[in-house]
């Protein structure tokens, strides 16, 4: 059974539309990240947290909110999505001070 | 930051040859080091982890090697087949100027193996 599921698996919004992808991990990790993929970038950071209640910015965190309201959940806020949004999405989990992490299917997201 | 460099971005060989694929990375106090792989329009599937200068075999047609002298990482693949054909990643964490917590990829390789 998967461990690190996401929400919408594909997502089409509007150009200054609210997305809100979701994440839960059955894992009982502490750490959860997500990530985004675009070809030539590799995966880059855009928010991570280590427990309920806390958020930390990643390596590019503009234009994103978290926010983590128990140990399984935890989600990407686009307030104000843009087409430069349009990307496939990843949601991780992972145990504190292991290094590991442990990845969800990914959200394809495309802003018209 | 720690940086990491992967090479090459694509590799394309023939079933039953071997492939290489290798990274740099800029942190002497890096710990944790990993291979990722993800086949076309899936996830991520963490392969192994290693932390310490070592040779290790999975016993899945991968060969893993840390020089921590060089700071480099490599992944071999044996005698690679079909089913091997994927982008594969390297991921650095535990540096001075990270964590642990934090992983800092490669750019990714993406392999094609020819039957």
């Amino acid at each position: 059974e998967a461990a690190v599921t996401q929400s919408p698996r594909n997502k089409v919004a509007v150009t200054g539309g609210k997305v809100t992808l979701s994440c839960n991990q059955t894992n009982n990790h502490n750490n959860m990240y997500w990530y985004r993929q675009d070809t030539g970038h590799g995966l880059r950071l855009i928010h991570y947290s280590y427990g309920a209640g806390s958020t930390e910015k990643g390596d590019i965190p503009d234009g994103y909110k978290a926010s983590r309201p128990s140990q399984e959940n935890f989600s990407l806020i686009l307030e104000l999505a843009t087409p430069s949004q349009t990307s496939v999405y990843f949601c991780a989990s992972g145990a504190a001070g292991t290094g590991e992490q442990y990845f969800g299917p990914g959200t394809r997201l495309t802003v018209l | 930051g720690e940086q990491v460099e992967q090479r090459p971005p694509h590799l394309s060989v023939r079933e039953g040859d071997s492939a290489v694929i290798t990274c740099t990375y800029t942190d002497p106090n890096s710990y944790y080091f990993f291979w990722y792989k993800q086949e076309p329009g899936a996830s991520l599937q963490l392969l192994m982890k290693v932390f310490s200068s070592t040779e290790i075999n999975e016993g899945q047609g991968f060969t893993v090697l840390l020089n921590k002298k060089d700071k480099r990482l490599s992944l071999n693949l044996t005698a690679a087949h079909p089913g091997d054909s994927a982008a594969y990643f390297c991921a650095v964490s535990g540096g001075a100027s990270s964590s642990f917590s934090k992983l800092v990829f490669g750019q990714g390789t993406s392999l094609s193996v020819v039957p």
